[in-house]
């Protein structure tokens, strides 16, 4: 199974920051990647796939990048709804894992 | 517009099976694959597997491989998800969501959750 971590595990940041988050995968994945956002009793939204296609409805606020087995994910100016925990995921290899989760707070 | 409707919580004593169910509207539901995620309690996502709306072709993760069966029916436009010889550590919120037609195919939408308490 493709393995994927995830850092920070835990970000403080205030509104308006520039936020990254970054996910590596255990081999490589080509651009076969998602984020998702997912809030407090709610479930998962895509943000993001093929790395770095924005799925409809996005704010342009968020970005991803990378290719291989290194991914980011970057929030340019935080907003108050973007407090949440963020995931990725893979979509190369069956079965289609997820990172552990980065959570976004307040500082 | 798209949505995918979950059945109600559920509680369940070990040993035994949960059925839940997904119900689609607003896209045609045999162009898209349809997967199981669950949360555990303050835990991250948990892919379990994937079922093709199209012919019924399934894909387990190894996980769950001869404990879970997803199935659809087109007739009613709802996918399902059984999950058989409950243990405590089933406890979670399972999810359906839909997969993109293309690859990769991400899932683009998702239902509410379920909540599985098993407890004995």
């Amino acid at each position: 199974d493709i393995q994927l971590t995830q850092s920070p595990s835990f970000l403080s940041a205030s509104v308006g920051d520039r936020v990254t988050i970054t996910c590596r995968a255990s081999q490589g994945i080509g651009s076969s990647l998602a984020w998702y956002q997912q809030k407090p009793g709610k479930a998962p939204e895509l943000l993001i796939y093929a790395a770095s296609t924005l799925q409809s409805g996005v704010p342009s606020r968020f970005s991803g990048r990378g290719s291989g087995t290194e991914f980011t994910l970057t929030i340019s100016s935080l907003q108050p709804e973007d407090f949440a925990t963020y995931y990725c995921q893979q979509l190369n290899n069956y079965p289609r894992t997820f990172g552990p989760g980065t959570k976004v707070d307040v500082k | 517009q798209v949505q995918l409707v979950q059945s109600g919580t559920e509680v369940k004593k070990p040993g035994a099976s949960v059925k839940v169910s997904c119900k689609a509207s607003g896209y045609i539901f045999t162009n898209h694959a349809i997967s199981w995620v669950r949360q555990a309690p303050g835990q991250g996502l948990e892919w379990m597997g994937w079922i093709s709306a199209y012919d019924g072709n399934t894909n387990y993760a190894q996980k769950f491989k001869g404990r879970v069966t997803m199935t659809t029916d087109t007739s009613t436009r709802t996918a399902y998800m059984e999950l058989r010889s409950l243990r405590s550590d089933d406890t979670a919120v399972y999810y359906c969501a839909r997969q993109l037609s293309k690859d990769p195919d991400p899932f683009d939408y998702w239902g509410q959750g379920t909540l599985v308490t098993v407890s004995s």
